[in-house]
């Protein structure tokens, strides 16, 4: 039983170029979350969906772009990467209000 | 705004020991709060999950309690051990019809030395 998988793991990119995270679960849960991790912020809700075709703002959504078609996907997209989104980014649904998370990715930014 | 502040940020105990992790918020109209653990580099695993109906939690040699009225969470961990060491966040949540925010404390980074 995967759970919840993020690909890929670390990625290095450029600022300006356009960039997807992956996030696959396994048990059909309903609701999934992307956060970011900082240093000095914590963790931080960038985007959440409650269903298939159906997402939400966090709180900070600014600079990126979700979909979800099917109930277990929900990729992530920095369309123009920017130094600031530098961060690890964690993925996670929920079952009864119960958060799951996935591994992390950690995106560096150039 | 709803604001989570955990104390203290870092915490050393030696093997055995019972402690106590803090969380505050500063908003009462929650609808539950969580604790997780985040290991080095991994992501987070949810410990326990408290409703605001509810009072404490208990699993194993963890106890979760939750004070709305005074906006605060205990997680205690009793006969500590090194593989307890690492970094606990708890989180509030206020969801409604929706979810709404969901607001982590910073952490407190544990070590139970042997």
């Amino acid at each position: 039983d995967a759970g919840i998988t993020q690909s890929p793991r670390y990625k290095i990119t450029e600022t300006g170029r356009q960039v997807t995270l992956m996030c696959h679960q396994t048990w059909s849960h309903s609701y999934m979350f992307w956060y970011r991790q900082d240093l000095g912020h914590g963790l931080r809700l960038i985007y959440y969906s409650a269903a298939a075709d159906i997402t939400d703002k966090g709180e900070v959504p600014d600079g990126y772009v979700v979909s979800r078609s099917k109930t277990e996907n929900f990729p992530l997209t920095l369309e123009s990467a920017t130094r600031s989104q530098t961060s690890v980014y964690f993925c996670a649904s929920s079952l009864e209000h119960t958060q799951y998370f996935g591994p992390g990715t950690r995106l560096t930014v150039l | 705004k709803q604001e989570v502040t955990q104390i203290p940020a870092a915490l050393s105990v030696p093997e055995g020991e019972n402690l106590v992790l803090n969380c505050s918020f500063t908003d009462s109209a929650i609808y539950n709060l969580q604790w997780f653990r985040q290991d080095p580099g991994k992501g987070l695993t949810s410990l326990l999950l408290i409703q605001s109906s509810q009072r404490e939690q208990t699993s194993g040699r963890l106890n979760a309690s939750l004070d709305k009225s005074s906006g605060r969470s205990t997680l205690y961990i009793a006969a500590s051990q090194p593989g307890d060491s690492a970094t606990y966040l708890c989180a509030v949540s206020r969801w409604g019809t929706s979810y709404d925010k969901v607001i982590f404390g910073p952490g407190t980074s544990l070590s139970v030395i042997p």
